[in-house]
């Protein structure tokens, strides 16, 4: 399988704990992105990364969120003292960066479940 | 702040049907328009609109960007069952080529 993938598929984790999402992106795929999604809505944007470098964040995302993309391949998003309110869907999505605009690709998801 | 609308929110129809989803947006520095479908897990991409191709078709989905409009529609003829899903409505925009997405349409096909 050549598309994005994301790991865990699956996170329940008790308030004020600490995880840590992993996405590999499509290999020759320069640019990565995070976005949540609850339910009923589309997802929102969080971050973005162009090869290792992190070039915007959402106001969406605190300071208890952290992303890295560290050789410019997989990212990881790491959540500190979860909330409650950190319950949704993270999703990352890759593309190849063009001027004019370009597909971005998903992965499945990690759905988070803070009790 | 970049704004998507979709309508309806949800509709049911019955096997066979035509439907046409609606999406409208209010965006700085426009890039292009993307349709995706959701089942129960991430969104599949179903196409790209931008200002060099704003008719998209693929079997029994086609798509229209109306730039004068700040539009596009999302058609599916003969509708099936397996059509059933949450279609999302995205624009891209700036350089960061960031997504904002609408809230969905939520699709039922009966049959």
């Amino acid at each position: 399988d050549t598309g994005v993938s994301q790991d865990p598929r699956h996170k329940i984790t008790k308030r004020g704990q600490n995880v840590t999402f992993r996405c590999d992106p499509i290999s020759e795929h320069n640019r990565l992105y995070w976005y949540r999604q609850t339910l009923g809505q589309g997802p929102e944007f969080l971050t973005y990364f162009q090869n290792e470098a992190q070039l915007e964040k959402s106001r969406l995302l605190s300071d208890r969120f952290s992303a890295e993309r560290p050789k410019g391949s997989f990212s990881t998003l790491e959540i500190q003292r979860t909330e409650q309110g950190d319950s949704a869907m993270y999703l990352c999505a890759s593309s190849l960066w063009d001027r004019g605009g370009t597909e971005a690709f998903f992965g499945q998801g990690t759905r988070l479940t803070v009790v | 702040e970049d704004k998507v609308v979709q309508s309806p929110l949800s509709l049911v129809v019955h096997e066979g049907d035509t439907v046409t989803l609606n999406c409208s947006y209010e965006v700085t520095n426009f890039r292009s328009l993307l349709w995706y479908k959701q089942e129960k897990k991430a969104p599949t991409f179903l196409f790209m609109l931008t200002s060099s191709g704003i008719e998209k078709k693929s079997g029994r989905l086609s798509s229209i960007l109306d730039k004068k409009e700040l539009s596009s529609i999302l058609n599916i003829t003969a509708t099936q069952t397996g059509d059933s899903a949450i279609y999302l409505c995205a624009v891209q925009t700036g350089t960061a080529s960031k997504l904002t997405f609408g809230t969905g349409t939520r699709l039922q096909v009966t049959l």
